[in-house]
């Protein structure tokens, strides 16, 4: 299964822009990379996901490098709510393809 | 957006019983559920895959007739933790695929958290 690789924790300011970054260096050609967050106590909730191209939707965006070897999720303008783990994922093209997170990135948004 | 239903939220049990959970897609037809393990701090953990109709599909090192899963219709999967024990004190989350696509998003249910006295 391929990898990825993200920092354990980051911290930011509230109403700041944070930028997340993801190693994924044996990304496979038709592999999606898949952005995933965990508030507290919770089950994740889908942020975002893209193949080539960046990707924007209400929650952030998703800036992906020309070799999609690398990928960072964009919150724009953090809030407190926005404080949880953020996964990133790549979902192989195999339809038996198994789901497995990383250990993902604990974000801490100051007031 | 589409919703997985997760139940208990919670359950505290004595050592030795055995504890049910539920997984429910409210509105798709889930042809594949995946069944995570959480510990404090740490990531999720994929104890198991199961698909619609047939036998589900066990990780290294989890023991498939201490954790049951059924997954009788397209709607519905369980997890059964047979015998549990203060070791099998986690957090069990559910996760759900309507096809095979990979560019679909996944839907997770909202967490058990289960305590064996």
């Amino acid at each position: 299964d391929a990898k990825t690789t993200q920092p354990n924790s980051m911290e930011s300011n509230e109403e700041e822009p944070v930028h997340l970054p993801c190693n994924h260096s044996t990304i496979s050609g038709t592999d999606y990379i898949h952005w995933y967050r965990q508030l507290p106590s919770q089950g994740p909730e889908y942020v975002i996901h893209g193949l080539t191209s960046n990707v924007n939707n209400r929650m952030a965006s998703l800036a992906i490098a020309e070799d999609r070897k690398s990928s960072t999720l964009i919150l724009h303008r953090a809030t407190l709510r926005d404080a949880a783990v953020y996964y990133c994922i790549l979902r192989p093209y195999s339809s038996a393809s198994k789901i497995i997170f990383g250990s993902g990135t604990r974000l801490s948004i100051r007031p | 957006g589409a919703v997985v239903s997760q139940h208990p939220s919670w359950v505290i049990c004595k050592s030795g019983t055995s504890v049910k959970i539920e997984c429910r897609s409210l509105d798709f037809q889930a042809t594949t559920m995946f069944w995570y393990r959480q510990f404090p701090k740490q990531s999720l953990m994929l104890m198991a895959t199961s698909n619609e109709g047939s036998k589900a599909t066990y990780e290294q090192g989890v023991e498939k007739d201490k954790f049951l899963i059924n997954h009788a219709s397209l709607t519905l999967s369980t997890l059964t933790v047979t015998s549990a024990h203060p070791e099998d004190s986690s957090f069990y989350i559910c996760s759900a695929r309507a096809g095979i696509a990979t560019n679909e998003k996944l839907f997770f249910g909202s967490g058990t958290q289960l305590s064996v006295l």
